[in-house]
């Protein structure tokens, strides 16, 4: 089983700030196989980015994603009030996996 | 617009079988992979596995042997049976659209049920 680590776990910031998440893979993936997805309290998760950089329909700009081999970055460039939420990485390899996720708050 | 509405029993008993079924409306039922994945707080999200229309499925190894996965393409809908079930499987159980080309993901999900597993 590929296992994924995010870090940090919570990441405190301010409106208008930049915000870099990490995603490690315990083996290398497949830069076609990793995607990010947003989650808020009560709501079913997101997609945000697939293929490792490729953004879903109609998400915006600001939100970017780069990597490869084992280690992975979501990054928000200006943080705006709704992007305050957790961010999961998944490898889609043969058997699925996603990291424990990162929490982004308010500071 | 495509959209997934799910249901099923939202309380069991230990040993008891989880059954879930998802029905898809607005858009194509044949070329996407069918999903479940569930959310524990102690687990977070965890892949449960895919079938597509045609029945080709594709479990979590962990899972596999409770796990059964069914489609009724005459409904558009696809099920999850998920047998002796013990606290463990205590998670809000998600159904959603794979997309698998050169670049796999999840694109729809549903909104989600609670499932509690209890004495």
């Amino acid at each position: 089983e590929i296992v994924l680590t995010q870090s940090p776990d919570t990441l405190s910031l301010s409106p208008g700030e930049r915000a870099s998440l990490s995603c490690r893979a315990s083996q290398s993936l497949s830069s076609s196989s990793l995607v990010w997805y947003q989650q808020k309290p009560g709501q079913a998760p997101r997609l945000l980015i697939y293929g490792t950089s490729s953004r879903a329909t109609g998400i915006p700009d600001r939100f970017s994603g780069s990597g490869s081999g084992t280690d992975f970055t979501l990054t928000i460039s200006r943080l705006e009030p709704e992007d305050f939420a957790v961010y999961y990485c998944q490898q889609y390899g043969r058997s699925p996996t996603f990291g424990q996720g990162t929490k982004v708050e308010i500071k | 617009q495509v959209q997934l509405q799910q249901w099923g029993a939202g309380l069991l008993k230990p040993s008891e079988t989880l059954s879930l079924t998802c029905a898809v409306s607005g858009g194509s039922f044949s070329g996407f992979y069918w999903t479940w994945i569930r959310q524990s707080p102690g687990k977070g999200l965890e892949w449960i596995g895919e079938i597509n229309h045609s029945g080709n499925t594709n479990y979590n190894p962990s899972l596999w042997s409770r796990l059964t996965m069914s489609v009724d393409t005459s409904r558009n809908q696809f099920s999850l049976k998920l047998n002796s079930v013990t606290a463990a499987d205590t998670a809000v159980y998600y159904c959603a659209r794979g997309v698998i080309d050169t670049m796999a993901r999840i694109d729809l999900w549903g909104r989600g049920t609670l499932v509690s597993v209890s004495s």
